[in-house]
C-alpha cells in the first residue's frame, strides 16, 4: 500500500514569504505528526494530530508556524514570514494508535 | 534539556562483526521506545521497537535490549553488512500520556566496512 507523501519535495522561497507544505498520510491512520531537522540537528518535533482531539502544539517555535489536519486526513503544515533559520527538511509521520509512526520522504525548504 | 542522547555521533564496524549503537534517555515516563535508520535525502524508516514492560525484542539481525533501571537501550545489528551504512537515531515517547510524539536522539552514523 501507499506510504506518507508529502509535497513538494524541495522549496526554495524567499525571507519574508509564506509558505505551506503538504502530507497524505497512510490510509486509516489516525495520527498525524510533523517533525524538522535542520542540518547537522536530529529530528525535532513540532505538532501532533490524534483523531478529533485538539493538535498538540508545544513543539512549533514560533507563531508564525501552525498546521491543519482536514477530515481527518491529509496537513497542510504553514510557515508565515519565513526566516532563514527556518531552513530544514520539513517531515510528516502518521500512525495507528500506539503503533510505531512511518515517515514520509520530506520536504527540503530552503529559505534565501 | 536533551531527554534522549546518542553520544556516539559515529560508528565504524567490519562487515560481518557486530555492530552495537546507544541510547541514553532521563524522562522515567518513557514506555516505548524506537530506532530508526535514515539515508540522506529519504525519511527515516521504522527498524524495530520496545515497549518499557520488556528488556529484549529480536527481529532478524536486529535486536534491541532495554535497561530500564540505567535507562539505557541499544541496537545490536549482527551481522552488520555494508548496506546497514545510515545514521541510526533512537526514539522515545509515552503512549499513555502523549501518543505517538516521539522524541529522538542526534543519531549515531554507522559506517559498514566491507
Amino acid at each position: 500500500g501507499a506510504g506518507v507523501s508529502q509535497s513538494p519535495s524541495n522549496k526554495v522561497t524567499e525571507k519574508g514569504k509564506d509558505v505551506e507544505l503538504r502530507c497524505d498520510p497512510i490510509s486509516g491512520h489516525t495520527a498525524l505528526y510533523w517533525y524538522r531537522q535542520s542540518l547537522g540537528q536530529g529530528l525535532e518535533f513540532l505538532i501532533y494530530f490524534q483523531g478529533n482531539s485538539a493538535p498538540d502544539k508545544s513543539g512549533l517555535p514560533s507563531d508564525r508556524f501552525s498546521a491543519e489536519r482536514t477530515g481527518g486526513s491529509v496537513s497542510t503544515l504553514t510557515i508565515q514570514r519565513t526566516q532563514q533559520e527556518d531552513s530544514a527538511v520539513y517531515l510528516c509521520a502518521s500512525s495507528s494508535s500506539g503503533r510505531a509512526s512511518y515517515f514520509g520522504p520530506g520536504t527540503r525548504l530552503t529559505v534565501t | 534539556d536533551q531527554q534522549v542522547k546518542q553520544n556516539s555521533p559515529s560508528l565504524s564496524v567490519q562487515e560481518g562483526r557486530i555492530s552495537i549503537l546507544n541510547c541514553d534517555y532521563t524522562n522515567s515516563m518513557f514506555d516505548y521506545f524506537l530506532w530508526y535508520k535514515k539515508y540522506p535525502a529519504e525519511g527515516p524508516t521504522f527498524l524495530i521497537s520496545i515497549s518499557s514492560i520488556k528488556d529484549k525484542n529480536e527481529d532478524g539481525r536486529f535486536t534491541v535490549f532495554l535497561n530500564k533501571s540505567a535507562k539505557h537501550l541499544s541496537l545490536h545489528i549482527v551481522p552488520s553488512q555494508p548496506g546497514d551504512s545510515a545514521v541510526y537515531f533512537c526514539a522515545a515517547s509515552m503512549i499513555y500520556n502523549q501518543g505517538g510524539k516521539l522524541i529522538f536522539g542526534q543519531g549515531t552514523e554507522l559506517s559498514v566496512k566491507p
